[in-house]
């Protein structure tokens, strides 16, 4: 089923340590995003890719990093993570900047 | 301060029963997307605006772009407990920049 996949769903990190959430789509989607939700806060963008090999820094980028080597694939990456960073992130694509956004299951992280 | 307000924030009222929710800015935007989302899923999209004062009609609902570009609602006919979920407005600012998210509204719609 074509989709946006994130791996892993949930996960309990220990503060100080590095962690990568992974984020896939097999639409060829042009761009794609991270998001955190936070309880009243909504949905903010961490970075963004508008197409394959650029990237770019959303609303709250601090300490968390991306790439996007391929059109299929953008990893998320704490490099040392803080317990301020505990939240929901979900990765979502679109066939081009600011049309319809699919998104992933989301990723639970808990920073201890 | 979030560049979308959403209003009510919580909203709980019986199956059968009319409902509005509210999307709100000062700043005029290109296009305002809702989506719907339910709990341990991403948001999924119900609907694009793109014209000031355009209506659009999905079952149920119906959703209005204010004519200044700045505003949206959306109404909600003879709600079921299936239209539960929290409600989110987006909106793409003019100039080119990614989509902002609102807060959502949180709909409890009980049997």
């Amino acid at each position: 089923i074509a989709g946006i996949t994130q791996a892993p769903t949930s996960q309990i990190l220990a503060a100080g340590r590095r962690m990568t959430l992974r984020c896939t789509q097999d639409m060829r989607h042009n761009a794609m995003y991270w998001y955190r939700q936070d309880l009243g806060l909504g949905l903010r963008l961490i970075h963004y890719s508008n197409t394959a090999g650029t990237t770019g820094k959303g609303e709250v980028p601090d300490g968390y990093s991306v790439s996007r080597a391929n059109t299929d694939d953008f990893p998320l990456t704490l490099a040392s993570a803080v317990p301020s960073q505990t939240s929901v992130y979900f990765c979502a694509s679109s066939y081009d900047r600011n049309t319809e956004a699919f998104f992933g299951q989301g990723t639970r992280l808990t920073v201890v | 301060t979030q560049l979308l307000e959403q209003s009510p924030q919580f909203l709980s009222i019986q199956e059968g029963e009319n409902l509005t929710v509210y999307c709100n800015s000062s700043s005029v935007f290109s296009s305002l997307q809702w989506y719907r989302q339910e709990p341990g899923e991403g948001p999924v999209l119900l609907v694009t605006v793109v014209t000031g004062g355009e209506v659009k009609k999905l079952k149920r609902l119906t959703f209005q772009f204010g004519d200044a570009r700045k505003d949206s609602s959306l109404h909600i006919t003879a709600a079921q407990p299936g239209d539960t979920g929290l409600y989110l407005c987006a909106g793409a600012p003019r100039g080119g920049q990614n989509f902002v998210f609102g807060p959502g509204t949180r709909l409890s719609v009980l049997p």
